[in-house]
């Protein structure tokens, strides 16, 4: 299996652009997680979802961030409009919902808004 | 509201020495305990996880131990190499399917 795929990898940008991060999580994963890494705060949770569905987002910081899920293979995150405070390391994980098991992480999308 | 700490932030220690990695949380209704590796600039590679209802795992020269009741474990890591050198992070899970991690230790094993 090829993991968690993310891409980008890095992702330049201007403040006021929107930015979509994507997610492939790993086949027959049924739960999707979305988390940000800075050096401030370390790795938070911003939302996840079991089937495609989201549970619980309450991690998402404002309104200009949102997710989707529309099938088992494919999650975007988007950032609409983006700010410097933003830039992060954007990670995707996955894992077989319910197994209360191992959470399987991508490489991350490095996201600098300038 | 969880909280997840490891001590210490830094360690730098010489080839071979056997280190501890101690990781405490302040709910102890967890389901499991996982610790991972992060290198820099890349993602978070899975070291163990550790059910509620274990008190130790052990992959090759690593060896995490849970005190549930006690809101610590620890990560031993036995002979330890410079390829070690990383961050490493653990994190608690309880019945919400969510990961509380830790701040992290920086690890430098110098030859």
């Amino acid at each position: 299996d090829a993991g968690v795929i993310q891409s980008p990898r890095h992702e330049v940008t201007e403040m006021g652009q929107e930015v979509t991060l994507r997610c492939k999580p790993i086949s027959g994963h049924n739960s999707l997680f979305w988390y940000r890494q800075t050096m401030m705060r370390g790795l938070e949770l911003l939302i996840y979802f079991n089937n495609n569905v989201p549970i619980d987002d309450s991690g998402m910081p404002e309104d200009r961030f949102s997710a989707k899920m529309p099938n088992a293979s494919f999650s975007t995150l988007k950032i609409q409009p983006s700010e410097p405070r933003d830039s992060a390391v954007y990670f995707c994980a996955s894992r077989l919902q319910g197994a209360a098991g191992e959470q399987y992480f991508g490489p991350g999308t490095r996201l600098t808004v300038t | 509201k969880q909280e997840v700490t490891q001590i210490p932030a830094a360690l730098s220690v010489p080839e071979g020495e056997n280190l501890v990695l101690n990781c405490s949380f302040t709910d102890s209704a967890i389901y499991n305990l996982q610790w991972f590796r992060q290198d820099p600039g890349k993602g978070l590679t899975s070291l163990l996880l550790i059910q509620s209802s274990q008190r130790e795992q052990t992959s090759g020269r690593l060896n995490a131990s849970l005190d549930k009741s006690s809101g610590r474990s620890t990560l031993y890591i036995a002979a330890s190499q410079p390829g070690d050198s990383a961050t490493y992070l653990c994190a608690v899970e309880g019945n919400t399917d969510k990961l509380i991690f830790g701040t992290g230790t920086r690890l430098q094993v110098f030859p």
